[in-house]
């Protein structure tokens, strides 16, 4: 069967590093997501990748190693803000998307 | 705003009620899509439409029943649910549903409660 693991939840400080993981195993592989969700409101579109490698869009980063069928987003210079969900997708041979469960992360002051 | 509006927002209903979920895309995309959300887990796609035509069902019960009249509406209507049914109901629109860099953007979502 398809499979995407991420951790249920992770706790970090304002100011500090955050690294989310994202493991998957799927049919085929047409490509990598991140989305952010804060609570009752709607996923938004955060990267993508589907080449090997670092992507840097400001704070954010993510990152893909297709042959470890492992990714993560890297959220640097925590502010409050960014508590939210995070949840990892994986486009599989018949570009459905698969979804993990998500990330619940906790930013303290 | 993602250009993905949903009414209603919130919607509580009896198991022998009928209602719709209504989803409107403002951004000339050709797939639509629903999806439920439970807590702690993964998004489920419910129905995958695209240009108006309806390409995957995945196993949902009959007592959902999706419309797309068009490429900026989907409906999704209800009836003789159960309470396991309630979840938050997203709907995602994406320029269409074959291309692998396609990002789906999605509604707000209709959170739904069932007695």
């Amino acid at each position: 069967g398809q499979n995407i693991d991420q951790p249920t939840e992770m706790t970090a400080t304002e100011g500090a590093i955050v690294q989310i993981n994202c493991t998957y195993q799927t049919s085929g592989f047409n490509g990598l997501f991140w989305y952010q969700q804060h609570a009752g409101e709607a996923p938004t579109f955060l990267s993508y990748n589907v080449l090997d490698g670092l992507e840097e869009k400001g704070r954010f980063s993510s990152f893909l190693s297709r042959s470890k069928g492992y990714s993560y987003l890297l959220l640097k210079e925590l502010q409050m803000k960014d508590s939210a969900s995070y949840l990892c997708a994986v486009r599989d041979s018949n570009y459905q998307l698969i979804w993990g469960a998500g990330t619940k992360l906790i930013i303290k002051p | 705003e993602t250009g993905v509006t949903q009414t209603p927002r919130h919607l509580v209903m009896g198991m022998t009620n009928k209602k719709s979920l209504k989803c409107e895309q403002h951004l000339g995309h050709n797939a639509m899509y629903w999806y439920k959300q439970s807590a702690k887990k993964p998004l489920e796609l419910m129905f995958v439409y695209n240009f108006k035509e309806q390409t995957e069902n995945n196993s949902v019960p009959s007592r959902f029943s999706p419309e797309c009249p068009n490429s900026s509406h989907l409906f999704l209507h209800l009836h003789t649910l159960q309470p396991e049914d309630s979840a938050l109901y997203l709907c995602a629109s994406s320029q269409d549903d074959t291309s692998g860099s396609n990002t789906q953007y999605f509604g707000p979502g209709t959170r739904l409660t069932v007695l």
